[in-house]
């Protein structure tokens, strides 16, 4: 069955980065592009852009230029979120979700920012 | 960028009710409109697609209908598992969320 499995928790200092992953199974990796969102404490979901898994050309939503990247390790069906000089407004889940229509999403993954 | 307003923000609801959530854009999107359920400490799950497709496994219980800019859930017979926040997602114009209703138990 299709899964996509993200990986754990992490608590960061404001400047560090991080580096989240999301390993799907169940399907062919590069026939689907992979998108990812964002959900502050409390809040509603927010999409961060998607990244296209056969040519691994990425694309931002504008709140999302700058700090944020995408990208694959296509040979480990993995797609990855990379977040550079943290912030405490990036205290968040971050979810990974299959096209078309996310009809496939991880479990999520808290980042939790703080001095 | 295309808005979607949700309305309303939350609402309440008895068992077997049948209640109508509202999402409008900003811009047409035609019928490039998604509905999401999402369950505290749960991914969000993909209810309807295309505006008024139900997604595989999706009780017949849910029907999306809108094109342009309106757009409407109906959830009817409401049984307490559907006590959720729910969020309409267009792919119109890249890609936004509206900021949810949430669905409570009157």
């Amino acid at each position: 069955q299709i899964q996509l499995v993200q990986s754990g928790p992490e608590l960061k200092k404001p400047g560090e980065s991080v580096k989240i992953s999301c390993k799907a199974s169940g399907y062919t990796f590069t026939d689907y592009a992979m998108h990812w969102v964002k959900q502050a404490p409390g809040k509603g979901l927010k999409w961060m852009g998607w990244i296209n898994t056969y040519t691994g050309k990425p694309t931002y939503a504008d709140d999302f230029k700058g700090r944020f990247v995408f990208s694959l390790e296509a040979s480990a069906s993995t797609a990855n979120l990379q977040i550079s000089n943290l912030k405490n407004e990036d205290t968040a889940t971050y979810f990974c979700a299959r096209h078309p229509q996310l009809g496939y999403w991880g479990q999520g993954v808290m980042v939790t920012v703080s001095s | 960028e295309t808005v979607m307003t949700q309305s309303p923000t939350s609402m309440s609801t008895s068992i077997g009710e049948r209640v109508t959530l509202n999402c409008k854009a900003s811009q047409s999107v035609g019928i490039n409109v998604d509905w999401y359920q999402q369950t505290p400490g749960q991914s969000p799950k993909l209810l309807i697609y295309g505006a008024s497709n139900r997604h595989t496994g999706v009780p017949d219980r849910f029907t999306g209908s809108g094109f342009g800019r309106d757009f409407t859930l109906t959830i009817s017979n409401v049984e307490a598992e559907d006590l959720a926040v729910y969020y309409c997602l267009q792919y119109g114009s890249i890609y936004t969320f509206g900021a949810g209703t949430k669905l409570e138990l009157k």
